[in-house]
């Protein structure tokens, strides 16, 4: 079956601090991946996308994404944490949009 | 540039009362249209979406139906709501492969 996992419900950075949050996806192809960003009470915002070719992907305000066949992984990845980076981040999973997954979530806070 | 309008942005609704949230999208046209539900601490499902006037897939049943009268509205609407149907709604467009949101609208049903 088709999913997604974001391991982690909740994670607390300090600003400046690095930042990873987990991706883990089962899917039959080489799917398209997606990572959002929802600040409160707001719609989804998108980071980024990997669709093929270079599997380190560069994305808005920072933040960055390696997509890894062998782990079935799509971490996000930003190297110091500001302040308004705090949000909940969803990570996506499809081939086709109008059947997009999305996991959970993971809601990031960040203290100063 | 695109944009996505999504109103009204909050709505408190009684139970067994009806409910009607619309969605235009501009600058593009024959879009595909989506309808997202967002339970508290729950990821995104997806309730509705539509490839073109008056077509109209549904993902779950449920107690709310999706309309799109035009190329680029897309109305989602309840008959009589239910307390499970409180949520946080998000309509959807998208071009090949990528999928944009809308701000989103809160329903409280009580």
């Amino acid at each position: 079956a088709q999913s997604v996992t974001q391991p982690d419900i909740h994670i607390t950075v300090s600003e400046g601090a690095s930042l990873e949050l987990r991706c883990n996806y089962s899917y039959g192809a080489t799917p398209y991946l997606f990572w959002y960003v929802q600040s409160p009470g707001q719609g989804l915002q998108l980071l980024l996308k990997y669709f093929s070719g270079d599997t380190l992907v560069q994305g808005i305000k920072g933040f960055e994404a390696e997509f890894k066949r062998s782990q079935s992984s799509f971490n996000l990845r930003k190297p110091s944490v500001h302040w308004s980076d705090a949000a909940e981040y969803f990570c996506a999973v499809g081939h086709n949009t109008d059947k997009l997954i999305f996991g959970t979530g993971t809601r990031l806070q960040v203290f100063p | 540039s695109q944009t996505i309008h999504q109103w009204p942005a909050t709505l408190v609704q009684p139970v067994g009362s009806p409910l009607s949230l619309e969605c235009t999208v501009e600058g593009t046209s024959n879009p595909n249209l989506y309808w997202y539900r967002q339970a508290a601490g729950r990821g995104l499902q997806l309730l509705f979406y539509s490839v073109g006037i008056g077509q109209i897939s549904s993902e779950v049943p449920q107690n709310l139906s999706a309309s799109r009268p035009q190329d680029r509205q897309f109305i989602l609407s309840s008959k009589k709501l239910l307390l499970s149907d409180s949520g946080f709604y998000l309509c959807a467009w998208s071009v090949p492969n990528t999928i944009y949101f809308g701000e989103g609208s809160w329903l409280t049903v009580v």
